[in-house]
């Protein structure tokens, strides 16, 4: 499967726990997006890579959210001291310039519940 | 601040029947609008338009962007009950922010066989 990857699906949390999700994207796209999705919302913008550098971070991204794409390949989004309100579908996507359109594509996304 | 609206939020249909979805937005420095298809899982890509006036066709369902009046337009004909989904659209800003994406609500399509 050469689509973009999300580990791991599904995590239940206590609050004040931290937690890490992974997204893959497809080879060799330059861009990788999170977004979160909360019940019957459309996605919500978070931030996004070209390469290894963050380009933009949305307002919504507190200082208890970190991403990283270290290599510009995969991405890790962290979470410190959940609280409930971050229940959510984390959502990555990835995209590349080809033939001139940034079409993104989305990975499964990774439930997170905070109980 | 980018705005995305759609409406109707909700649509029940029986099938055969055609539906219009419609999007309007508001947007700094507009690049693109796209249409996402949402069933228990991620989005998949529908259409990305960036003219005005040029229907993007893929199968039943097709798509129109008006730039003057801000809108969008999904149709889906002679539906079927794999079409039941949430049908997002989303916009595209230019210029530093390039590549960002803003959802409307969705549209959730429910058709009955």
């Amino acid at each position: 499967d050469t689509g973009v990857s999300q580990n791991p699906r599904h995590k239940i949390t206590k609050r004040g726990q931290n937690v890490t999700f992974r997204c893959d994207p497809i080879s060799e796209h330059n861009r990788l997006y999170w977004y979160r999705q909360t019940l019957g919302q459309g996605p919500e913008f978070l931030t996004y890579f070209q390469n290894e550098a963050q380009l933009e971070k949305s307002r919504l991204l507190s200082d208890r959210f970190s991403a990283e794409r270290p290599k510009g390949s995969f991405s890790t989004l962290e979470i410190q001291r959940t609280e409930q309100g971050d229940s959510a579908m984390y959502l990555c996507a990835s995209s590349s310039r080809d033939r001139g359109s940034y079409e993104q594509y989305f990975g499964p996304g990774t439930r997170l519940t905070v109980t | 601040e980018d705005k995305v609206v759609q409406s109707p939020l909700s649509l029940v249909v029986h099938e055969g029947d055609t539906v219009t979805l419609n999007c309007s937005y508001e947007v700094t420095n507009f690049r693109s609008l796209l249409w996402y298809k949402q069933e228990k899982k991620a989005p998949t890509f529908l259409f990305m338009l960036t003219s005005s006036g040029i229907e993007k066709k893929s199968g039943r369902l097709s798509s129109i962007l008006d730039k003057k009046e801000l809108f969008s337009i999904l149709n889906i004909t002679a539906t079927q009950t794999g079409d039941s989904a949430v049908y997002l659209c989303a916009v595209e800003a230019g210029g530093t922010s390039y590549g960002k994406l803003t959802f409307g609500q969705g549209t959730i399509l429910t058709v009955h066989p």
